[in-house]
């Protein structure tokens, strides 16, 4: 199985600030990860999918890069909404794997 | 728009059955895969099985194989989950979600497997 790593595992930012949320993979995926973000009691939400396309919707402030094994999600100015847990999904090969998930939250 | 709704979900007791639906609307359901996957309480994300949009394709987590099945009614638009021999280990908030560019997701049901 593909092991996805996500760090940080938390971090704490303020509003206005530059977010980089990195992902490796245990071996090549080229290009099949997706980004999600989940606030508590909500199912996830797709923000980026193949690794850099932004989903319909999706403010630009989010924005994803990367293939092989190392992908980065960036939040250009955090808002206030966007304090929430954040996930990598690899999408490759079954089983699809999710790294552990990063919590953002208020300094 | 894609909606998806689970159901089925509740408390069971450990070595019981369950067995979970989703209905789908607002997309083709038979041209895409799709998917279970569950998030135990405070933690992180487990896929948990996937089936072809045809049923052609069927593979499951290590954690659950030979004990849930995946299955699909394309002319209902509807999925399946049915979970035999439930552990402890198995609660949790199932979300069956849509494959394709990204996962597109229902809101989840609660199984609880509890004595």
């Amino acid at each position: 199985d593909i092991q996805m790593t996500q760090s940080p595992s938390s971090l704490s930012a303020s509003v206005g600030d530059r977010v980089t949320i990195t992902c490796r993979a245990s071996q090549s995926i080229s290009g099949y990860l997706n980004w999600y973000q989940q606030k508590a009691g909500k199912a996830p939400k797709l923000l980026i999918y193949a690794a850099s396309s932004l989903q319909s919707g999706v403010p630009s402030r989010f924005s994803g890069s990367g293939s092989g094994t190392h992908f980065t999600l960036t939040i250009s100015s955090l808002q206030p909404e966007d304090f929430a847990t954040y996930y990598c999904h690899q999408s490759y090969s079954t089983p699809d794997t999710f790294g552990q998930g990063t919590k953002l939250d208020i300094k | 728009e894609v909606h998806l709704v689970e159901s089925g979900g509740g408390l069971v007791k450990p070595g019981g059955s369950l067995r979970l639906s989703c209905a789908a609307s607002g997309f083709t359901f038979s041209s895409y895969n799709m998917n279970w996957v569950r998030q135990a309480p405070g933690k992180g994300l487990e896929w948990v099985a996937l089936i072809g949009s045809i049923s052609s394709y069927i593979d499951y987590a290590h954690s659950v194989r030979g004990r849930f099945i995946i299955s699909r009614d394309n002319a209902k638009n509807s999925l399946y989950l049915q979970m035999n021999s439930l552990r402890v280990e198995d609660t949790g908030v199932y979300y069956c979600a849509r494959g394709g560019s990204g996962y597109t997701w229902g809101q989840g049901t609660l199984v609880t497997v509890s004595s």
